[in-house]
């Protein structure tokens, strides 16, 4: 029972657009979301995150917005660099992101120069 | 600050050998979590030591795997008698007060 589901496993998008990555979520205890974003043979890098009591937070180039009563949240990275061609994992917790992490199967960003 | 480090980094071994992970987590983080991907799935959550304690091990997939955090430091994971389906990557997390984790870069095991 997949909890996190990320659809798109994959996204191109041109240098310097907007990319937006999407993640939905079943389990309504979950009040704390995070986005990882993971290179080749590294682990994942934690990117940016959000409470269930906010509906948006930024962070320099990203910023990720939460739409609770449609139990989605999105990323989006602006402008996008050739740079920010990862993995980008979704991951909510039930636990104010303290105890475990239930992962999406995350989105392959490739950015083109 | 040295970060969360993990070995071996390969490992291959044969249907119903034994393996055993090494995570070093970062010095002071008394969280040490657990994760495994399987064949570019989602990372699936196996285990959360709180020091040397078991505060959650509700992903263990079976009777197989056995995790050890001796001294609350470093945490080891012994899969034993490997099988197949334990193919994956192996990451280790750990934390401190903060929300977010930091990752290692993950153990590769591949049974064959």
């Amino acid at each position: 029972d997949q909890q996190v589901k990320q659809n798109s496993p994959s996204l191109s998008v041109q240098e310097g657009r907007i990319s937006i990555l999407n993640c939905d979520y079943t389990n309504s205890m979950f009040d704390y979301f995070l986005w990882y974003k993971k290179y080749p043979a590294e682990g994942p890098t934690f990117l940016i995150s959000i409470s269930s009591i906010k509906d948006k937070n930024e962070d320099g180039r990203f910023t990720v917005f939460l739409n609770k009563s449609a139990k989605h949240l999105s990323l989006h990275i602006v402008p996008s660099q050739p740079g920010d061609s990862a993995v980008y994992f979704c991951a909510a917790s039930a636990t104010g992101g303290y105890q475990k992490v239930t992962f999406g199967t995350g989105t392959k960003l490739q950015v083109i120069p | 600050e040295a970060g969360v480090t993990q070995f071996p980094s390969h490992s291959v071994i044969e249907k119903g050998q034994t393996v055993t992970l090494r995570c070093d987590p970062i010095s002071g983080h008394d969280n040490l979590y657990w994760y495994r991907r399987v064949m570019g799935k989602e990372i699936k959550f196996l285990l959360h030591f709180v020091k040397e304690s078991k505060q959650d091990e509700s992903g263990m997939p079976n009777n197989r795997f056995l995790a050890e955090r001796t001294g609350g430091t470093y945490s080891t994971l012994k899969v034993q008698p490997a099988e197949l389906e334990d193919s994956g990557v192996y990451f280790c997390a750990s934390r401190g007060q903060e929300h977010g984790y930091t990752f290692g870069s993950g153990t590769r095991l591949t049974v064959v």
